[in-house]
């Protein structure tokens, strides 16, 4: 069963911050995050375990509630080079990715 | 620093036609997977490999077959290519092992198929 993601798209101005997120109805031993330029192949981010731990990657952050099988990607203080196909992965023994959320950063 | 090699980058294909799309990948890794991405949508896994010899279904196996005689290579083949198989398709790799579910995937630059 692929994750659900939410919002599918968003708009932001630079400096403003988001939240995509990410569940999923099965239970989780990890969730990853990748994102896609447009005509490009998607790039890993990171990926967050069992823990409810959070990780970091320049301005964005991530958590992952395990209980809730929910995790939330955080980008703050947006920049242009943010722009782009956000994806959440779930993985057991295969990968199953979530339909993205369209990311614009606008001046 | 190559990575994982995807090829060909483009390809059009009549209705019927068969054809195989390459992956090659030199980190030694264990783990490798197919996905295709259509217009605008996630990314689908079609069949995954856990090791050499080793090969499984994903989500949407139908229409296509693997193969993983080696560790570096992992060719997707299309047999009686149809319009609906039209879309980019991706290869990616990771080191998976004993905790597979907390390594990244590397992706190749994809092939995009066109089937007219």
């Amino acid at each position: 069963q692929q994750p659900v993601q939410s919002p599918q798209a968003v708009i932001l101005r630079e400096g403003e911050d988001a939240v995509i997120n990410c569940s999923s109805s099965k239970a989780l031993y990890s969730v990853h995050w990748y994102r896609q330029k447009h005509g490009e192949a998607p790039v890993f981010l990171m990926i967050l375990l069992k823990g409810g731990e959070q990780k970091g990657h320049e301005k964005i952050s991530a958590s992952f509630n395990e209980k809730k099988q929910q995790s939330s990607l955080y980008l703050t203080a947006s920049q242009l080079s943010y722009s782009g196909t956000y994806f959440c992965g779930t993985e057991n023994n295969d990968m199953r990715f979530g339909a993205g959320t369209r990311l614009t950063v606008k001046p | 620093n190559a990575g994982v090699t995807q090829t060909p980058k483009f390809r059009i294909l009549k209705i019927g036609q068969s054809m195989t799309l390459q992956c090659t990948q030199d980190m030694n890794h264990n783990y490798m997977y197919w996905y295709r991405q259509d217009p605008g949508m996630g990314l689908k896994l079609i069949y995954y490999s856990v090791g050499a010899g080793i090969t499984d279904k994903g989500e949407v196996p139908n229409g296509y077959n693997v193969s993983r005689s080696t560790t570096e290579d992992f060719p997707l083949r299309l047999e009686l290519a149809a319009p609906s198989q039209t879309s980019v398709y991706f290869c990616a790799s990771s080191r998976g092992g004993g905790q597979a579910y907390n390594q990244p995937q590397h992706f190749g630059d994809g092939t995009r198929l066109s089937i007219l």
